[in-house]
């Protein structure tokens, strides 16, 4: 079964306006988590880690003042974007690790953001 | 360079016969590679995980590592339609929990 849950599915906004995007770990209490970001046809681009306790490791070109992260529990960590615009539609995934060395990630079922 | 490499196809692989999917990695020191399975429009979900130079093999699925020559690869046995995805390659960062992934190859199974 899911191990990682996303919420909303999917969800239009407009210009302007801000997202939030929750990831949940269903069956493992996660230190990290990961937020990547996928445009059509592209390959997954890592965004940011979500550490919990602490400020996100965000990748280079992510501008982490408009891709709020928070980790504040254990089990969930929220995406938040801000004054979307349309260029930032995308498909926005959620992931966790195993927990252990192996480094294995599983991903949530992703959030598909359209801004009109 | 990519730092981690696939070809984008489509590969079309005919029912019942081997898929034979290649990556190339950048980072001679990499330890940790994955192999996902995407369906269109949704999320990857992880196939097989390889550490050590050799092949693993899990069901259908073979991978294969070779550190040497940095390279490593996915072998689907006998191919069905439902295995009509992208299949993605990942490779850990060394000294931090992140992952690269490549391009993806996308792979069509005809019936």
């Amino acid at each position: 079964g899911a191990v990682v849950s996303q919420h909303p599915s999917w969800v239009i906004c407009k210009s302007g306006t801000s997202v939030k995007i929750e990831c949940r770990s269903l069956d493992f209490q996660a230190t990290t988590m990961f937020w990547y970001r996928q445009f059509p046809k592209q390959s997954l681009m890592l965004m940011a880690t979500s550490n919990e306790g602490s400020k996100a490791t965000y990748e280079q070109g992510v501008e982490k003042d408009k891709f709020l992260i928070n980790h504040a529990s254990l089990t969930l960590s929220t995406l938040t974007v801000t004054s979307a615009h349309p260029e930032d539609s995308s498909f926005y995934i959620c992931s966790r690790g195993s927990g252990l060395s192996s480094y294995e990630q599983y991903f949530g079922p992703g959030t598909r953001l359209t801004v009109t | 360079q990519k730092e981690v490499e696939q070809n984008s196809g489509p590969l079309s692989v005919p029912e019942g016969a081997i898929a034979s999917l290649n990556c190339t990695y950048s980072d001679r020191v990499s330890q940790s590679f994955f192999w996902y399975r995407q369906y269109s429009g949704k999320s990857p979900e992880l196939i097989m995980s390889i550490y050590s130079n050799g092949d693993k093999e899990d069901g259908r699925f073979t991978a294969q590592l070779n550190k040497a020559s940095q390279y490593v690869s996915l072998l689907i046995r006998d191919s069905q339609p439902s295995d009509s995805a992208t299949y993605l390659c990942a490779v850990k960062v060394q000294g931090a929990q992140k992952l690269v992934f490549g391009q993806g190859t996308r792979l069509t199974i005809n019936p």
